[in-house]
């Protein structure tokens, strides 16, 4: 079946690190949505990536779609304590597009 | 601009008494319409969705339901709620026809004792 598969589970970081979630797909994806969910609440719309090899920058995030359209990863550039939360990266293949393919989301907590 | 409401944002309720969950979207027309549920503060299951007024899609077979009286109000319902479906319910909209992101209601928590 469709499958998203997010790594890693958990992440701690010192701030001012670097953080790095990555989110794999066995079949080819249409594009890929990333979220932010903040400790207690809900999850959060980032950016959508639509084309091969398609990379995109918010600040000190970073989202890539690989060539492929079968990985993604989301870059942090020197976490701060605000980056704190889970971050959800989810997938549409053609065909299907009314759904959204989840991953299972990074835990990402940054220590002071 | 658009909002979703999703009300209460926590309920306790007893094994056996039913449930009715509210979401209305604000703003928008005919918008796709999800219910979610979050177990363990981690993934998120698909449990409903719906592309118009009475037309609801359901992902897992449970013991829940999901009805559209209205273009902007959707609603989780049970008659009889198990140990087993408390958990965060997340309602959520996204423009039909387009690849936008789902904006997210503020949630539910719900405990069943």
């Amino acid at each position: 079946g469709q499958q998203v598969m997010q790594i890693p589970q958990y992440q701690h970081v010192q701030e001012g690190e670097d953080f790095t979630t990555y989110c794999n797909s066995s079949t080819t994806l249409s594009n890929i949505q990333w979220y932010k969910q903040r400790p207690g609440g809900h999850p959060v719309f980032l950016i959508q990536l639509v084309k091969s090899g398609e990379v995109k920058k918010q600040k000190r995030l970073t989202f890539q779609f690989g060539e492929a359209k079968k990985n993604s990863s989301l870059h942090i550039t020197a976490t701060q304590t605000t980056d704190v939360g889970t971050y959800f990266c989810a997938g549409r293949y053609a065909g299907n597009n009314r759904k959204l393919i989840w991953g299972l989301g990074t835990s990402l907590a940054v220590n002071p | 601009s658009q909002t979703i409401h999703q009300w209460p944002a926590t309920l306790v309720q007893p094994v056996g008494s039913p449930l009715s969950l509210e979401c209305t979207v604000e703003g928008t027309s005919n918008p796709n319409l999800y219910w979610y549920r979050q177990a363990a503060g981690r993934g998120l299951q698909l449990l409903f969705y719906s592309v118009g007024i009475g037309q609801i899609s359901s992902e897992v077979p449970q013991n829940l339901s999901a009805s559209r009286p209205q273009d902007r109000q959707f609603i989780l319902s049970s008659k009889k709620l198990l140990l087993s479906d408390s958990g965060f319910y997340l309602c959520a909209w996204s423009v039909k026809g387009s690849n936008y992101g789902y904006t997210f209601g503020s949630g539910t928590r719900l405990t069943v004792v």
